[in-house]
């Protein structure tokens, strides 16, 4: 089963609109995180965004936000005033409990997002 | 402040021939990821390293051998490379395990 499921495969927005990437998950661990990341053309992967499962308020970093939603498993990532800049690949990502498993990271495909002019 | 770097950009290799990936950081982490990027697919974790001196394996080791040679440097040894192994290869580091990652630039491995 995909533990991580990103269901938009694209996403258009006009700039200086909104636009939200969906992120679903699944696991028991009741301890996890969740991130966000961006991967532009040039190829490299920038950190955006992160929420604990134990946080009680959605994580907001500028212009993104974390629309945490536990009971549904979801984690949607929602960017504000969309910019020219923004056009990237998008993955969503999960970590899960302690131990040994407590460093991985399991991504899902990504969404790519164009924004208009 | 490089952040974390990754040599070489590219390679080819022909199908059996071995190689190295080197990354190195400089941000005084922890933790330390190998990953690799198919076509159209998320990241897969190959190996990482908690901390220096502790290498574990991840989502697909096999065909792969890590080295964590100090606290800045992780390497990704293929031994007898396959077709199957072309991708495109992340390292990345965190301050622990657990906190976000920050990766290097990517290596594009052709074999053929």
């Amino acid at each position: 089963a995909q533990k991580i499921t990103q269901t938009q495969p694209g996403m258009f927005v006009q700039e200086k609109e909104a636009v939200t990437l969906d992120c679903t998950y699944d696991t028991s661990d009741p301890s996890y995180g969740l991130f966000w990341y961006k991967q532009p053309s040039s190829g490299e992967m920038i950190f955006l965004i992160y929420q604990g499962s134990y946080d009680q308020q959605n994580a907001t970093e500028g212009r993104y936000s974390l629309n945490f939603q536990k009971a549904r498993k979801s984690a949607n990532l929602v960017i504000s005033a969309s910019q020219l800049g923004d056009s990237a690949m998008y993955f969503c990502a999960m970590r899960e409990g302690g131990g040994t498993s407590y460093g991985k990271l399991t991504f899902g495909q990504g969404t790519i997002l164009t924004v208009h002019p | 402040n490089a952040g974390v770097t990754q040599t070489p950009k590219f390679q080819v290799l022909k199908t059996g021939q071995s190689m190295t990936l080197q990354c190195a950081q400089d941000m005084n982490h922890n933790s330390m990821y190998w990953y690799r990027q198919d076509p159209g697919m998320g990241l897969r974790l190959i190996y990482y390293s908690a901390s220096e001196g502790t290498t574990d394996k991840g989502e697909v080791p096999n065909g792969y051998n890590v080295s964590r040679l100090n606290k800045r440097e992780f390497s990704l040894r293929l031994e007898s490379a396959a077709p199957s192994q072309t991708s495109v290869y992340f390292c990345a580091s965190s301050v622990l395990q657990g906190y976000e990652q920050y990766f290097g630039p990517g290596t594009r491995l052709t074999v053929t």
